[in-house]
């Protein structure tokens, strides 16, 4: 969906790194996710965020940060805690807080080790 | 939390042939269920969604069916094409927790 940009759409991390990832979203959505997808696999939720200032953690969040000071931006940030960082990370939202839409997704982010 | 479980991994079918994926769920507070295609490399995309208050929708070719006694959902798709090949999820989602729970995916591949 064009309303939702990712960047960048390649990322390199060197060790004892912290990169971020940018999520940017036009649609007014009030929800916001972020995913990780590693190859042949589903998608698993690292943080979603309800509501501006507001966010909780998924199913993976150790080693991951993410700040809601806007409501179209939900960064995330991948820290030199999380060892194997690889994979494909997938930023959506969705128009209610109550998981009655369906989610919108951005093109995504490839994150590798150098 | 919400535990969904989708078959098979992969799935082939020669052109023109229907295909079918099914997906369960382990929450009976899940009450809507989205299904999307992620074709090498993208986003994944809506193709079809249903709520607990309906048992079957189609759209086309595309149609899902719904059985909250048996807690699982499944995509229809019929007269397959080759551009339907892709990665499929489902999900389901809680409300009171807007969180969504995907499957594994089903690698579809329609042989020409």
């Amino acid at each position: 969906d064009g309303g939702i940009t990712q960047s960048p759409k390649y990322l390199f991390r060197k060790e004892g790194q912290n990169v971020t990832l940018s999520c940017e979203q036009n649609l007014n959505h009030d929800a916001m996710y972020w995913y990780r997808q590693d190859p042949g696999q589903g998608l698993r939720l690292i943080y979603y965020s309800q509501i501006v200032n507001d966010f909780q953690k998924g199913d993976i969040a150790e080693g991951y940060s993410v700040s809601r000071e806007k409501k179209e931006s939900f960064p995330l940030t991948v820290t030199s805690a999380q060892k194997n960082p690889t994979a494909f990370y997938l930023c959506a939202s969705s128009q209610d807080r109550v998981g009655n839409q369906p989610q919108h997704f951005g093109d995504g982010t490839r994150l590798s080790i150098l | 939390g919400e535990n969904v479980e989708q078959h098979p991994s992969t799935l082939s079918v020669q052109e023109g042939d229907s295909a079918v994926i099914k997906c369960t769920y382990s929450d009976s507070a899940s009450n809507y269920f989205p299904w999307y295609k992620q074709e090498l490399g993208k986003r994944p995309q809506l193709i079809i969604d249903i709520r607990s208050n309906v048992g079957e929708k189609k759209d086309q070719r595309i149609a899902v069916t719904l059985n909250k006694t048996a807690k699982h959902f499944s995509l229809h798709i019929t007269e397959t094409q080759p551009e339907d090949s892709a990665v499929y999820f489902c999900a389901a989602s809680i409300p009171i927790f807007n969180k969504f729970y995907f499957g594994s995916g089903t690698k579809l591949n329609v042989k020409p």
